[in-house]
Protein backbone atom coordinates (compact mmCIF):
# COMPACT_ATOMS: atom_id res chain seq x y z
CA UNK A 1 0.00 0.00 0.00
CA UNK A 2 0.76 3.54 -0.38
CA UNK A 3 1.38 5.70 3.02
CA UNK A 4 2.18 9.79 3.32
CA UNK A 5 1.38 11.32 6.56
CA UNK A 6 1.28 15.50 7.50
CA UNK A 7 0.37 17.24 10.04
CA UNK A 8 -3.13 18.24 9.51
CA UNK A 9 -2.90 21.95 10.59
CA UNK A 10 -0.37 24.58 10.91
CA UNK A 11 -0.85 28.00 12.41
CA UNK A 12 1.71 30.76 12.33
CA UNK A 13 1.99 34.78 12.67
CA UNK A 14 3.02 37.02 8.91
CA UNK A 15 6.53 37.35 8.82
CA UNK A 16 7.18 33.73 10.57
CA UNK A 17 8.72 30.83 9.02
CA UNK A 18 6.64 27.32 9.02
CA UNK A 19 8.32 23.63 8.49
CA UNK A 20 5.34 21.48 7.08
CA UNK A 21 6.77 17.43 7.64
CA UNK A 22 6.03 14.83 4.65
CA UNK A 23 6.68 10.94 5.89
CA UNK A 24 5.97 8.44 3.03
CA UNK A 25 5.70 4.47 2.88
CA UNK A 26 5.45 3.86 -0.78
CA UNK A 27 6.00 1.01 -3.11
CA UNK A 28 8.15 2.75 -4.99
CA UNK A 29 10.11 6.76 -4.86
CA UNK A 30 11.11 8.77 -8.13
CA UNK A 31 10.40 11.93 -6.11
CA UNK A 32 8.73 14.57 -3.92
CA UNK A 33 6.46 17.18 -4.39
CA UNK A 34 4.87 20.02 -2.76
CA UNK A 35 1.77 21.42 -4.38
CA UNK A 36 -0.29 24.43 -2.98
CA UNK A 37 -4.58 24.82 -2.78
CA UNK A 38 -6.14 28.07 -2.01
CA UNK A 39 -9.47 27.21 -0.85
CA UNK A 40 -11.60 26.96 -3.92
CA UNK A 41 -9.01 26.54 -6.25
CA UNK A 42 -6.92 24.00 -7.92
CA UNK A 43 -3.34 22.62 -6.85
CA UNK A 44 -0.75 24.49 -7.91
CA UNK A 45 2.97 23.86 -8.10
CA UNK A 46 5.73 24.58 -5.65
CA UNK A 47 8.78 22.22 -6.23
CA UNK A 48 10.25 18.34 -6.61
CA UNK A 49 12.96 16.76 -5.03
CA UNK A 50 14.67 13.86 -6.90
CA UNK A 51 17.62 13.89 -4.54
CA UNK A 52 18.39 14.08 -2.01
CA UNK A 53 19.06 17.62 0.12
CA UNK A 54 17.80 21.05 -0.45
CA UNK A 55 15.76 22.88 -3.11
CA UNK A 56 15.28 26.58 -2.70
CA UNK A 57 12.74 29.18 -4.51
CA UNK A 58 12.47 32.38 -3.46
CA UNK A 59 11.03 32.24 0.00
CA UNK A 60 9.65 28.44 -0.38
CA UNK A 61 12.15 25.41 -0.20
CA UNK A 62 12.03 21.65 0.19
CA UNK A 63 14.00 19.10 1.56
CA UNK A 64 14.37 15.64 1.02
CA UNK A 65 15.96 12.42 2.63
CA UNK A 66 15.31 9.09 0.63
CA UNK A 67 17.14 7.25 3.61
CA UNK A 68 14.31 8.75 6.10
CA UNK A 69 11.25 8.45 3.83
CA UNK A 70 11.23 11.90 4.76
CA UNK A 71 10.79 15.30 3.62
CA UNK A 72 9.32 18.79 4.51
CA UNK A 73 8.31 22.06 2.71
CA UNK A 74 10.18 25.41 4.36
CA UNK A 75 8.13 28.50 4.28
CA UNK A 76 9.59 31.77 5.34
CA UNK A 77 8.93 35.07 5.71
CA UNK A 78 5.63 34.23 5.94
CA UNK A 79 2.82 36.76 4.23
CA UNK A 80 -1.31 36.49 4.79
CA UNK A 81 -1.49 34.79 0.93
CA UNK A 82 0.57 31.86 1.92
CA UNK A 83 -2.77 30.64 4.05
CA UNK A 84 -3.82 27.52 2.03
CA UNK A 85 -3.41 23.65 2.16
CA UNK A 86 -0.33 22.25 1.14
CA UNK A 87 -0.03 19.13 -0.15
CA UNK A 88 2.91 16.52 -0.66
CA UNK A 89 3.11 14.02 -3.10
CA UNK A 90 5.29 10.80 -4.07
CA UNK A 91 5.72 9.77 -7.42
CA UNK A 92 5.73 6.03 -7.22
CA UNK A 93 6.64 4.99 -10.39
CA UNK A 94 8.24 5.27 -13.64
CA UNK A 95 5.45 6.12 -15.70
CA UNK A 96 4.39 8.90 -13.67
CA UNK A 97 2.10 7.56 -11.34
CA UNK A 98 1.55 10.16 -8.15
CA UNK A 99 0.44 9.51 -4.75
CA UNK A 100 -0.69 12.62 -2.43
CA UNK A 101 -0.89 13.01 0.97
CA UNK A 102 -3.64 14.30 3.06
CA UNK A 103 -2.50 17.64 3.10
CA UNK A 104 -1.95 20.55 6.03
CA UNK A 105 -3.72 23.57 6.44
CA UNK A 106 -1.59 26.47 6.99
CA UNK A 107 -3.26 29.42 8.90
CA UNK A 108 -1.51 32.72 8.50
CA UNK A 109 -2.31 34.95 11.05
CA UNK A 110 -1.85 38.62 11.23
CA UNK B 1 -2.23 29.80 -24.25
CA UNK B 2 -5.07 27.99 -21.77
CA UNK B 3 -2.79 25.44 -19.91
CA UNK B 4 -5.62 22.49 -18.88
CA UNK B 5 -9.22 23.20 -19.13
CA UNK B 6 -12.22 21.13 -18.23
CA UNK B 7 -16.18 21.44 -18.24
CA UNK B 8 -18.30 21.57 -16.87
CA UNK B 9 -17.29 23.59 -13.98
CA UNK B 10 -20.51 22.29 -12.30
CA UNK B 11 -22.73 19.18 -12.29
CA UNK B 12 -26.18 17.83 -10.63
CA UNK B 13 -26.45 14.35 -11.30
CA UNK B 14 -29.24 12.30 -10.19
CA UNK B 15 -28.06 8.72 -9.17
CA UNK B 16 -27.74 5.77 -11.77
CA UNK B 17 -27.28 8.81 -14.29
CA UNK B 18 -24.34 8.75 -16.43
CA UNK B 19 -22.25 11.68 -17.89
CA UNK B 20 -18.23 12.57 -19.35
CA UNK B 21 -16.33 15.13 -18.30
CA UNK B 22 -13.72 16.25 -20.52
CA UNK B 23 -10.04 17.69 -20.07
CA UNK B 24 -7.81 19.51 -22.63
CA UNK B 25 -4.51 20.83 -22.39
CA UNK B 26 -2.44 22.66 -25.08
CA UNK B 27 1.03 22.34 -23.70
CA UNK B 28 1.67 19.14 -25.64
CA UNK B 29 2.37 16.83 -22.91
CA UNK B 30 2.34 13.38 -22.61
CA UNK B 31 0.76 12.14 -19.37
CA UNK B 32 -2.77 13.00 -18.02
CA UNK B 33 -4.27 12.26 -14.74
CA UNK B 34 -7.80 12.30 -13.08
CA UNK B 35 -8.26 12.69 -9.85
CA UNK B 36 -10.86 13.34 -6.90
CA UNK B 37 -11.01 15.48 -3.96
CA UNK B 38 -13.03 15.27 -0.91
CA UNK B 39 -14.04 17.78 1.48
CA UNK B 40 -11.04 17.90 3.42
CA UNK B 41 -8.69 15.28 1.75
CA UNK B 42 -5.94 15.01 -0.31
CA UNK B 43 -5.82 14.52 -3.97
CA UNK B 44 -6.97 10.56 -5.23
CA UNK B 45 -5.79 9.09 -8.91
CA UNK B 46 -8.59 7.33 -10.13
CA UNK B 47 -6.85 6.56 -13.85
CA UNK B 48 -3.77 8.03 -15.85
CA UNK B 49 -2.31 8.07 -19.33
CA UNK B 50 0.91 8.05 -19.29
CA UNK B 51 0.94 8.96 -23.55
CA UNK B 52 -1.80 8.42 -26.03
CA UNK B 53 -3.53 5.56 -26.58
CA UNK B 54 -2.65 4.19 -22.87
CA UNK B 55 -4.58 4.17 -19.76
CA UNK B 56 -4.13 3.04 -16.29
CA UNK B 57 -5.67 2.54 -13.24
CA UNK B 58 -4.62 4.22 -10.29
CA UNK B 59 -5.70 4.16 -6.68
CA UNK B 60 -9.57 4.43 -7.23
CA UNK B 61 -10.91 3.27 -10.48
CA UNK B 62 -14.35 1.49 -9.67
CA UNK B 63 -17.56 3.38 -11.04
CA UNK B 64 -14.86 5.14 -13.52
CA UNK B 65 -13.99 4.75 -17.21
CA UNK B 66 -11.66 7.05 -19.39
CA UNK B 67 -10.37 7.41 -23.17
CA UNK B 68 -6.99 9.26 -24.24
CA UNK B 69 -8.95 10.29 -27.52
CA UNK B 70 -6.09 11.99 -28.28
CA UNK B 71 -2.66 13.42 -26.77
CA UNK B 72 -4.65 16.45 -25.71
CA UNK B 73 -7.67 15.14 -24.42
CA UNK B 74 -8.80 12.62 -21.78
CA UNK B 75 -12.05 12.26 -20.50
CA UNK B 76 -13.69 10.83 -17.65
CA UNK B 77 -16.98 8.94 -17.90
CA UNK B 78 -19.14 8.19 -14.57
CA UNK B 79 -21.90 5.43 -16.45
CA UNK B 80 -24.20 5.36 -13.54
CA UNK B 81 -23.04 8.24 -10.67
CA UNK B 82 -23.48 7.17 -7.05
CA UNK B 83 -24.03 9.43 -4.21
CA UNK B 84 -20.01 8.45 -3.24
CA UNK B 85 -19.19 10.06 -6.43
CA UNK B 86 -19.92 13.23 -5.11
CA UNK B 87 -16.88 15.53 -5.15
CA UNK B 88 -14.10 17.63 -7.02
CA UNK B 89 -12.85 16.42 -10.14
CA UNK B 90 -9.35 17.50 -11.27
CA UNK B 91 -7.51 16.85 -14.23
CA UNK B 92 -3.79 17.65 -15.04
CA UNK B 93 -0.89 17.03 -16.95
CA UNK B 94 2.32 16.68 -17.08
CA UNK B 95 5.69 16.47 -19.27
CA UNK B 96 8.28 14.96 -18.03
CA UNK B 97 11.79 17.19 -17.98
CA UNK B 98 14.46 14.83 -17.44
CA UNK B 99 14.28 12.96 -14.06
CA UNK B 100 15.03 15.92 -11.90
CA UNK B 101 11.86 17.99 -12.64
CA UNK B 102 7.98 17.11 -12.60
CA UNK B 103 5.35 19.58 -12.39
CA UNK B 104 1.86 18.94 -12.74
CA UNK B 105 -0.54 21.45 -14.33
CA UNK B 106 -4.16 21.13 -12.94
CA UNK B 107 -7.40 22.46 -14.39
CA UNK B 108 -10.02 24.76 -12.57
CA UNK B 109 -11.97 21.44 -11.06
CA UNK B 110 -15.24 20.18 -11.92
CA UNK B 111 -18.02 20.00 -9.07
CA UNK B 112 -20.01 17.22 -9.23
CA UNK B 113 -23.15 16.57 -6.96
CA UNK B 114 -24.77 13.16 -7.00
CA UNK B 115 -28.42 13.29 -5.31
Amino acid sequence: GQSLEQPSEVTAVEGAIVQINCTYQTSGFYGLSWYQQHDGGAPTFLSYNALDGLEETGRFSSFLSRSDSYGYLLLQELQMKDSASYFCAVRVSYGQNFVFGPGTRLSVLP
Amino acid sequence: NAGVTQTPKFQVLKTGQSMTLQCAQDMNHNSMYWYRQDPGMGLRLIYYSASEGTTDKGEVPNGYNVSRLNKREFSLRLESAAPSQTSVYFCASIEVEGELYNEQFFGPGTRLTVL
